[in-house]
């Protein structure tokens, strides 16, 4: 299987501070994706990378993604209330099926006030 | 445990068409969502189903799509008159409210 699996999979923070989600694969992949779920809520996609990409921005989110590792981390840094919620990563893997994704089993991050 | 079971895999349909896409939810679970997913670009929240109930619809296009989750039987997100801009994977996720949704294979619809 070539399952993302996130890391760690609960993460508590104080509100302010910089969270910090990892994320590692098996196989060949064509992207990876970073997803947010708040409770009792669907999926909102937050970034993309691709396999020739290392590092992208999006406002307060930075990705980064070592394909020599097979991992990626996802960084939140001035963290507020609202960023409580579960984080998943998803691949895109290059061996076929290209639009196929598989999850990892998410982070639960809480942000204390 | 079967997991989360989408059908068909694959379908073609020439413009005009209905679709059907199925999605049977992992047993004990009776929340569903569904997702698009076109190439190269993430997820799509769709709508969010508990059984016999839509509970958001935010993210379905205003017409042509419909989704239902009956007492029995699986989930159908079904797509009338089809239009070439309807191809993509269509993603089906369940849980029991509490934990992590788990994530069907997907339906590829292409419109021909």
């Amino acid at each position: 299987s070539q399952q993302g699996e996130e890391d760690p999979q609960a993460l508590s923070i104080q509100e302010g501070e910089n969270a910090t989600m990892n994320c590692s694969y098996k196989t060949s992949i064509n992207n990876l994706q970073w997803y947010r779920q708040n409770s009792g809520r669907g999926l909102v996609h937050l970034i993309l990378i691709r396999s020739n990409e290392r590092e992208k921005h999006s406002g307060r989110l930075r990705v980064t993604l070592d394909t020599s590792k097979k991992s990626s981390s996802l960084l939140i840094t001035a963290s507020r209330a609202a960023d409580t919620a579960s984080y998943f990563c998803a691949t895109v893997y290059s061996g076929g099926g290209a639009d196929g994704l598989t999850f990892g089993k998410g982070t639960h991050l809480i942000i204390q006030p | 445990n079967a997991g989360v079971m989408q059908n068909p895999r694959h379908l073609v349909r020439r413009r005009g068409q209905e679709a059907r896409l199925r999605c049977s939810p992992m047993k004990g679970h009776s929340h569903v969502y569904w997702y698009r997913q076109l190439p190269e670009e993430g997820l799509k929240f769709m709508v969010y189903l508990q059984k016999e109930n839509i509970i958001d619809e935010s993210g379905m296009p205003k017409e042509r799509f419909s989704a239902e989750f009956p007492k029995e039987g699986p989930s159908i997100l079904r797509i009338q008159q089809v239009v070439r801009g309807d191809s993509a994977a269509y993603f089906c996720a369940s849980s029991n409210g509490q934990g992590s949704p788990t994530f069907g294979s997907g339906t590829r619809l292409t419109v021909v």
